[in-house]
Order: structure tokens, then C-alpha cells, then sequence
């Protein structure tokens, strides 16, 4: 049971348009949302995170909205570059028990055509 | 900055032979995790060690068995190698059971 549903599977966008990959989660203990990036054949690499009392955060390009009654909470990344092409991946946990294990949503491959 | 070690990066083990991967944490992170990640799949959560002792633990196999080290390295024995074990492993790591996860580059296992 896939106790975090990310979609779309894939997404191709044009350099320059927005990108935006969804998930949505069942677990109300989670508290703690990151998206991570991974090329292949490397890690994934932390790219932003959001906590449930906060409802947008930004980072540059990126921009993680979270909508705590609806548990979804999704990635934008505005004016998407070529380097953005990779799979991203949202994840979740909760700081309660023996620790902050990721549970990952099944990811989202991103082509960003030039 | 420091990162995740991982070694080996890649691996070629027959059926029913045995593995150990390695992982040295991000100086100073007492925390590691390990997952397995198969083509075109998400990471999937196999144990986790804090301060030298077992955390958590996922859909770890039995045949597989992982330590943390008093040097916080940690390292995960695979026996009796399946062809369905061929997969990227991946270590993390972090600072007291911090949320924030760190991960290396993982190592590439195929079994034959």
C-alpha cells in the first residue's frame, strides 16, 4: 500500500513553462514534507521541504504549496530548465517513534525540452 | 562540504553468493539509513541505526543483516543473493534522528 500517491508519472513541459507534480498523503502523523531531486545513477538530493503550519514555501525556483485539510501538497518549479530533466521524488515522515524515516512517493520523471 | 561515502559503486555477485556494502556518513551524523531502490521504483526503507543501535526497520529480508560501527560507518550483509536483489542501494545519513536525510550515490548491485 503506497501510503504516498505522487502523479503524474511523467511530465514532459517546454523550457521556461511551469512544472507542477502532486501528492497526496493519508498518514496524519506525518510532519514533515521534502522533495527530493535524483539524476540517474547518483542519490537523491534534498531540493525543499515544508512543515503542516505552513501552507507555501519558496526557494528560488522552487515552490513547495501545502493544503493540510485536503493532506495534499505539491512542487512547482517556475521557468523549468533543461537542467531540471530528472525524477523527483516526494517524500514524508513524522518525528514521533524511534526515527525519521522518508517514505517516498513513486516519482515523477521530468523532461524539460528546450 | 563532506558527503555520503558509499563503496562500492557498483557490484556483480552471482545467485545464492554473498555482499556487504558500506556506507560512512557525513561527519558528525549519528543517524544512517539504508534503502533499496529497483529500476524505475522509489526508495524503499530497509533499517535505520541511531547511535549504534537498531531504530527502525522496514521490508528488510532476513537474509540481510546491517551494523552501525563505533565510527558510525555501517554496513549491509546480503546472503544468499536472489536475482530480485538486484537493485541501487542507498545509504543516508543524519544529525540526531534529524528529518533532513542526506543520501550517497548508492551502490549498484546485480546479481546474475
Amino acid at each position: 500500500q503506497q501510503q504516498v500517491k505522487q502523479s503524474p508519472q511523467s511530465l514532459i513541459v517546454q523550457k521556461g513553462g511551469i512544472s507542477i507534480i502532486n501528492c497526496a498523503y493519508e498518514n496524519t502523523a506525518f510532519d514533515y514534507f521534502p522533495w527530493y531531486q535524483q539524476f540517474p545513477g547518483k542519490g537523491p538530493a534534498l531540493l525543499i521541504a515544508i512543515r503542516p503550519d505552513v501552507s507555501e514555501k519558496k526557494e528560488g525556483r522552487f515552490t513547495i504549496s501545502f493544503n493540510k485539510s485536503a493532506k495534499q501538497f505539491s512542487l512547482h518549479i517556475m521557468d523549468s530548465q533543461p537542467g531540471d530533466s530528472a525524477t523527483y521524488f516526494c517524500a514524508a515522515s513524522n518525528g514521533l517513534g524511534a526515527t525519521n524515516k522518508l517514505i517516498f512517493g513513486t516519482g515523477t520523471l521530468l523532461a524539460v525540452q528546450p | 562540504a563532506a558527503g555520503v561515502i558509499q563503496s562500492p559503486r557498483h557490484l556483480i555477485k552471482e545467485k545464492r553468493e554473498t555482499a556487504t556494502l558500506k556506507c560512512y556518513p557525513i561527519p558528525r551524523h549519528d543517524t544512517v539509513y539504508w534503502y533499496q531502490q529497483g529500476p524505475g521504483q522509489d526508495p524503499q526503507f530497509l533499517i535505520s541505526f541511531y547511535e549504534k543501535m537498531q531504530s527502525d526497520k522496514g521490508s528488510i529480508p532476513d537474509r540481510f543483516s546491517a551494523q552501525q560501527f563505533s565510527d558510525y560507518h555501517s554496513e549491509l550483509n546480503m546472503s544468499s543473493l536472489e536475482l530480485g536483489d538486484s537493485a541501487l542501494y542507498f545509504c543516508a545519513s543524519s544529525f540526531e534522528g534529524n528529518e533532513k536525510l542526506f543520501f550517497g550515490s548508492g551502490t549498484q548491485l546485480s546479481v546474475l
